[in-house]
């Protein structure tokens, strides 16, 4: 199967600085790739699609100005955490989507553990 | 919409036993189903899929059952495993987007 490397998979930032979070397709392109946050014991939350060569679309409630997505390849995507907050941390998780002929699997990558001190 | 996160409710069950996990969706528009399971720090990991076309498909061990008129997914697992112990989720979506919604999800405990 495919791979989606995100990185790092922990960090630890005082509050008002910027964390950025990278997501990597290692073996195929991804044209569209998706940021989810995870709270302690809840689901994932679709945060925003990443979109290659244009802008990322987000969910609604999601603060795009907070939230900084950009997809400049085919195979990296990252999301920046501007002015972090304790309130944002949280486990940041991203996917891509690989067509495998009939159907378009998602594969995950590893998370982010966002703490904000 | 999006699913509101709540709470994970839990299910028990004893090694070797069979456990049923279900799940409720909220698009009747989704077409494609798919169950992630989810250990404790990592991503979500690919289990089983299903499209509407069908209502049933057995993987190794774990059948998915798929009954569109009350939107409702299910989870089987035969002859649980300690190893089986995770958080599942479901997760619905239109073949035209690829984006995932994922349901509240359920702990799975397996105790020997």
């Amino acid at each position: 199967g495919a791979v989606v490397s995100q990185h790092p998979s922990r960090v630890i930032c005082k509050s008002g600085t910027s964390v950025k979070i990278e997501c990597r397709s290692l073996d195929f392109q991804a044209t569209t790739m998706f940021w989810y946050r995870q709270f302690p014991k809840q689901s994932l939350m679709l945060m925003a699609t990443s979109n290659e060569g244009s802008k990322a679309t987000y969910e609604q409630g999601v603060e795009k100005d907070k939230f900084l997505i950009n997809h400049a390849s085919l195979t990296l995507s990252t999301l920046t955490v501007t002015s972090a907050h304790p309130e944002d941390s949280s486990f940041y998780i991203c996917s891509a989507p690989w067509w495998q002929g009939r159907n378009t699997e998602a594969f995950f990558g590893q998370g982010t553990r966002l703490t904000v001190v | 919409g999006e699913s509101v996160g709540l709470h994970l409710p839990t299910l028990s069950v004893q090694e070797g036993d069979n456990s049923i996990i279900n799940c409720a969706y909220s698009n009747s528009a989704s077409d494609y189903f798919i169950w992630y399971k989810q250990e404790s720090g990592k991503g979500p990991q690919f289990i089983i899929d299903i499209r509407s076309n069908m209502d049933k498909r057995q993987g190794q061990r774990v059948t998915v059952l798929l009954n569109k008129t009350v939107k409702h997914l299910s989870l089987q697992i035969a002859a649980t495993q300690p190893g089986d112990s995770a958080v599942y989720f479901c997760a619905e979506s239109d073949l035209n987007t690829d984006k995932l919604i994922f349901g509240t999800g359920t702990r799975l405990q397996v105790f020997p």
